[in-house]
């Protein structure tokens, strides 16, 4: 099992660029997250996906929309980045919302200029 | 929303045990404590989840009084790859935790 993988590892954006974060978890996990963890910071959650077709805010998202694509896949979308947004972005996943175990992917370092 | 309090760094020597403290006054009653593990340019891991009384795994142990207002993280003998950031999370949905600064252990030789 390769876990909760994340792609890219690195980005750089200029300010109004947009990109897509993609994970993507082999372990047949129901909920996903993605969180953002800033300097010195803990990890804040952004957005997460209970269920397969289902997406709820978190606490901070603004400024990004998700897509529960499938089971397996949950992207992160930047539609226009701002320096603000720079940042770690992981991704997450358990079996179910409750307090289960997360698995976390490795992170994808986003700066932007 | 239980809140928790815990230091921001500890350090310690290898071979020693360390016990990482966290305060959670407002802990519901369905709600639980998890401790989480994190090194540097690395997600989080789980280290070891608890309701009440004693819970032990090949890396730790967790201790909750009955009151469960705090717990207490031991980690026996550790060595220089248990230098890390530690949290301790309280909650009943994983949609809803904080994971907050965490505790910074530096371990020295």
């Amino acid at each position: 099992n390769a876990g909760v993988t994340q792609t890219p590892k690195f980005q750089v954006l200029k300010t109004g660029q947009s990109m897509t974060l993609q994970c993507a978890q082999d372990m047949n996990h129901n909920s996903m997250y993605w969180y953002r963890q800033d300097p010195g910071m803990g990890l804040r959650l952004i957005y997460y996906s209970a269920s397969e077709g289902t997406t709820d805010k978190g606490e901070v998202p603004n400024g990004y929309n998700v897509s529960r694509l499938n089971k397996r896949e949950f992207s992160l979308r930047l539609e226009s980045a701002a320096p603000s947004q720079t940042s770690v972005y992981f991704c997450a996943s358990n079996l179910d919302r409750g307090a289960d175990t997360q698995y976390f992917g490795p992170g994808t370092r986003l700066t932007v200029l | 929303l239980a809140k928790t309090t815990q230091p921001i760094s500890m350090d310690s020597y290898e071979g020693q045990e360390v016990n990482i403290t966290c305060s959670h006054n407002n802990i519901a009653t369905n709600d639980y404590i998890t401790w989480y593990q994190q090194f540097p340019s690395q997600g989080p891991r789980f280290i070891i989840q608890g309701y009440k009384t004693k819970v032990t795994n090949e890396v730790a142990s967790l201790f909750i009084p009955a009151d469960r207002k705090s717990s207490t993280l031991s980690l026996p003998r550790v060595s220089l790859s248990d230098t890390a950031v530690y949290y301790c999370l309280v909650g009943a949905n994983t949609d809803k935790l904080i994971f907050g600064t965490g505790t910074r252990l530096q371990v020295f030789p």
